[in-house]
C-alpha cells in the first residue's frame, strides 16, 4: 500500500482564496483523521471520521473550515475564505476503528496565506 | 480527556540508551498509552502502546509504571536517525481519537 497520501504537498494561496486540501486514506482503514499543526499550538485534531460519518469536529476553529468524506477511500478538507492564520500544515491519518488504534499519517499539506 | 507531561527536551549520546518520560496521573483504566514522533519535516509514526504490561518492539521498549500514572519510552541505543519530537498520548479504548500534547525533542549527539 503506499500508505495515506495527499495533495498537494504545498500549497500558497492569497487572503480570502478557498483552498481544498485532499486525502486518500489506506485501503480497508475506517477511521479517518485532520490535523493542523503549526509552532504555536502544536499538533491539533481538526475532526474525525468513522466510517464515513463525522464523529467529533469540535475541533474545526470555525466555520470556514468543512470537511467531507464522500467516500471511504477519499476526503477533503475545505478552507473558505482563507485568512493568513490558517497558514499550517495539515496532516490526514488513517486507522482502523476496532483495532489497536494505530494511526498512519500522510506527509502534510504545508499552507501558506499570503 | 486525560493529558499528559513531558519534558520539552533531551539529549543523548549516539549509541546510548534515552529514557523518554511520561507522566499521565490522570489516567483512567481504559486508556491505552501511545508513543509517537515526529521526524523533521515529516508526519507522526507509530512508534509503540501499551495497556498495563511492558511492550517490546523492534523500535523501542514501553515501561509502564504499576499504578499506570507515568511511562518510559526507551531506546536502547540512540541514532541519529532517532532524532525526533516523541509524543506520549492515551486513548480511551472507546475511541480512536488522539490529543497530541507538546512532546519531548530528542538531540542526539554523535
Amino acid at each position: 500500500d503506499a500508505g495515506v497520501i495527499q495533495s498537494p504537498r504545498h500549497e500558497v494561496t492569497e487572503m480570502g482564496q478557498e483552498v481544498t486540501l485532499r486525502c486518500k486514506p489506506i485501503s480497508g482503514h475506517n477511521s479517518l483523521f485532520w490535523y493542523r499543526q503549526t509552532m504555536m499550538r502544536g499538533l491539533e485534531l481538526l475532526i474525525y471520521f468513522n466510517n464515513n460519518v463525522p464523529i467529533d469536529d469540535s475541533g474545526m476553529p470555525e466555520d470556514r473550515f468543512s470537511a467531507k468524506m464522500p467516500n471511504a477511500s477519499f476526503s477533503t478538507l475545505k478552507i473558505q475564505p482563507s485568512e493568513p492564520r490558517d497558514s499550517a500544515v495539515y496532516f490526514c491519518a488513517s486507522s482502523f476503528w476496532g483495532g489497536d488504534g494505530e494511526q498512519f499519517f500522510g506527509p502534510g499539506t504545508r499552507l501558506t496565506v499570503l | 480527556d486525560a493529558k499528559t507531561t513531558q519534558p520539552n527536551s533531551m539529549e543523548s549520546n549516539e549509541e546510548e540508551p534515552v529514557h523518554l518520560p511520561c507522566n499521565h496521573s490522570t489516567i483512567s483504566g481504559t486508556d491505552y498509552i501511545h508513543w509517537y514522533r515526529q521526524l523533521p519535516s515529516q508526519g507522526p509514526e507509530y512508534v509503540i502502546h501499551g495497556l498495563t504490561s511492558n511492550v517490546n518492539n523492534r523500535m523501542a521498549s514501553l515501561a509502564i509504571a504499576e499504578d499506570r500514572k507515568s511511562s518510559t519510552l526507551i531506546l536502547h541505543r540512540a541514532t541519529l536517525r532517532d532524532a525526533a519530537v516523541y509524543y506520549c498520548i492515551l486513548r480511551d479504548v472507546a475511541g480512536n481519537q488522539f490529543y497530541f500534547g507538546t512532546g519531548t525533542s530528542l538531540t542526539v549527539i554523535p
